[in-house]
């Protein structure tokens, strides 16, 4: 079975920082890796996507993940925090073997970033 | 282009009723896919549609079922509700262009079961 484990409920950074949020995956074919967002009361957006090719994946508003295959890793990153990336960020992994693929989310990861 | 749409935005519903939720795409786009989220169980991923098939589910019981039309609308349906289908459901649409492929959400609809 594929899961994905996001060891932090929150993380604090101050602006201006670099960011990670962790996630690491399970799977037992080939992963597509996903991570997304949800501001408060705007919804859940696409962040970007790993499929194939390069291991550093660059996506919407300045954030970009890294996938490492040997530590199943796929952090999110992002040089410069703002306080306005302040939101919940998931991270999701799909098997893109056999037939019907599905999704499966991490629990979620707060990212609180101070002023 | 219009974002992606879902109808009813709120919805309340009593134990054994069923429910059709609707979600359009942004035009142009041929794959719709379905999430519930609840404070429990988090983001669940339901199906996923492309051109009127069913490409990939999730782990639902066959009371959730859905279905897509010729012009890319998507419906989900819920029989014999149960208090746990509480949930606010997502929809997304999605095109692959250039080898990327970009998901875009919809506010969601959020259904109470009493």
């Amino acid at each position: 079975a594929q899961s994905v484990a996001q060891p932090e409920d929150q993380v604090n950074v101050a602006e201006g920082n670099p960011l990670t949020v962790k996630c690491t995956y399970s799977v037992s074919g080939n992963p597509y890796l996903f991570w997304y967002v949800q501001y408060p009361n705007r919804g859940l957006q696409f962040l970007l996507k790993y499929i194939t090719g390069d291991n550093l994946v660059k996506g919407s508003y300045g954030f970009e993940a890294e996938f490492n295959k040997s530590q199943t890793s796929f952090h999110l990153k992002k040089p410069s925090a703002l306080v306005s990336d302040s939101a919940l960020y998931f991270c999701a992994v799909r098997d893109s073997s056999g037939g019907y693929q599905k999704v499966t989310f991490g629990t979620g990861t707060k990212l609180q970033v101070i002023p | 282009k219009a974002g992606v749409t879902q109808t009813p935005r709120y919805l309340i519903k009593t134990r054994g009723q069923q429910v059709t939720l609707s979600c359009s795409p942004i035009s142009g786009h041929r794959s719709v896919s379905w999430y519930q989220q609840t404070p429990g169980q988090g983001l669940q991923f339901l199906f996923e549609y492309f051109s009127e098939t069913q490409r990939n589910k999730g782990n639902f019981p066959g009371r959730f079922s859905g279905r897509q039309f010729s012009n890319s609308r998507s419906e989900m349906n819920v029989s014999t509700l149960e208090l746990g289908d509480s949930a606010l459901y997502l929809c997304a649409s999605s095109f692959l262009a250039e080898g990327q492929e970009t998901q875009y959400f919809g506010p969601g609809t959020r259904l109470l079961v009493l």
